[in-house]
């Protein structure tokens, strides 16, 4: 099977843009986690997807958003980027709830200018 | 306030040294999970733990729930053993997932 893929790898867009990334899952695995991770706050969870649904979600602000397709591919958005949204954003997949076994992407290395 | 303490930050190891990271939280929860992460990024999840103990090759984890406290022990330490290990867990509420700060770990030749 196929991991966790993130496309892109890396990123680098200027203060005020907005961004995309990408998460295709494990074939099979319906749930699509988010997560950030930074040198001062270490890893945080941003969102959990299932079947299209939001089921939990960090404490983030708003401009954080996310979205799941039928395909069960997740895309994450970032809006009016500011400077400490540079990090790494992972994403991870399971087969049904976010207790489950965790299969991590390599990430999205996005750095804010 | 850290829903997940881990300890030590840093540690340095001779190979062949058995290793213990400790873990503990403050919630109640449906599962512990210990990640293992290399330079680079690449997280791989290790154990998944909601009682007693698990063992895969030289890793061991253990959990007590009652205490909330878990560890990992790696026999006979190597090298490639190097990297950052994470404690997470999964609360009985379902809508978070929380993360321990992490360990480095360095094994020296």
């Amino acid at each position: 099977k196929a991991g966790v893929t993130q496309t892109p790898r890396y990123l680098i867009k200027t203060r005020g843009q907005q961004v995309t990334l990408s998460c295709s899952p494990i074939s099979g695995h319906r749930s699509v986690s988010w997560y950030q991770q930074t040198p001062g706050q270490g890893l945080q969870f941003l969102f959990e997807y299932f079947s299209e649904t939001q089921r939990n979600k960090g404490n983030f602000p708003g401009r954080f958003s996310g979205r799941q397709f039928s395909n069960s591919r997740s895309e994450m958005n970032v809006s009016t980027l500011e400077l400490g949204d540079s990090a790494l954003y992972l994403c991870a997949s399971s087969t049904f709830r976010l207790v489950n076994e965790q299969f991590f992407g390599p990430g999205t290395r996005l750095t804010v200018l | 306030k850290n829903e997940v303490e881990q300890s030590p930050q840093n540690l340095t190891a001779q190979e062949g040294e058995f290793i213990t990271i400790n873990c503990s939280y403050s919630v109640g929860i449906s599962a512990l999970h210990w990640l293992q992460q290399h330079p680079g990024g690449g997280i791989v999840s290790l154990f998944m733990l909601s009682s007693g103990k698990k063992k895969h090759g030289r890793l061991i984890a253990t959990i007590n729930i009652q205490e909330k406290h878990s560890s990992l022990h790696i026999t006979a330490s190597h090298p490639r053993d190097s990297a950052v290990y994470i404690c997470a867990v999964s609360p009985n509420t379902g809508n978070q997932f929380y993360f321990g700060t992490g360990t480095s770990l360095t094994v020296i030749p």
